[in-house]
């Protein structure tokens, strides 16, 4: 099976701007996990999209938001980028709902904001 | 919340020792707890977990246990290698209901040939 995948793979964006990130889940995989990976605070959970539906959302503004679509593929969308939000994100997939199950990392999007 | 802290930060061994990264957690409702390995500009990789009714889960060089008690958590590795060489990373969470997950800041192990 191919790995999870997610596009772009660098992104540079200004202040103000915003930004779509892509993620493809492990075929057959429905629930599609978001992580933001910094050196100051390390991994840090995003949200959790499960058969289109948000299941759980970590303690980020409402700035950060996602959706899933009918194919599992799922997007996350940062809006007015701020200097704090350049960071490595991380999708994951599992075939079950929720992070108590083996979860399979995407490569990241390295996202720079200046 | 949940509050997880990782140590050691850093721990550096030599070729075939021991390693052991502890981790411990506040709350007593989280009941899985997975180890990441991530190596430089790689994914983080899922390499042992064990949920809270099992108090000990091995796979080959690798172990982790785990005390519901003192709520902590510990992995280890034997016979180190070169390529153990990576950011270990554990985690806890629990099913069901409004959780977040919540990660370890990160052990990063050097094994020295």
């Amino acid at each position: 099976k191919a790995g999870v995948t997610q596009t772009p793979r660098y992104l540079i964006k200004t202040r103000g701007q915003q930004v779509t990130l892509s993620c493809s889940p492990i075929s057959g995989h429905r629930s599609v996990s978001w992580y933001q990976q910094t050196p100051g605070q390390g991994l840090q959970f995003l949200f959790e999209y499960f058969s289109e539906t948000q299941r759980n959302k970590g303690n980020f503004p409402g700035r950060f938001s996602g959706r899933q679509f009918s194919n599992s593929r799922s997007e996350m969308n940062v809006s007015t980028l701020e200097l704090g939000d350049s960071a490595l994100y991380l999708c994951a997939s599992s075939p079950r709902q929720g992070i108590t199950y083996e979860q399979y990392f995407g490569p990241g999007t390295r996202l720079t904001v200046t | 919340g949940e509050n997880v802290e990782q140590h050691p930060s850093t721990l550096s061994v030599q070729e075939g020792d021991s390693a052991v990264i502890k981790c411990t957690y506040s709350d007593s409702a989280s009941n899985y707890f997975p180890w990441y390995k991530q190596e430089l500009g790689k994914r983080p990789q899922l390499i042992i977990d064990i949920r809270s009714n099992v108090g000990e889960k091995k796979d080959q060089r690798i172990a982790v246990t785990l005390n519901k008690t003192a709520k902590h958590f510990s992995l280890h590795i034997t016979e180190t290698q070169p390529e153990d060489s990576a950011v270990y990373f554990c985690a806890a969470s629990r099913a069901g209901g409004s959780y977040i997950p919540t990660f370890g800041r990160g052990t990063s192990l050097i094994v020295h040939p």
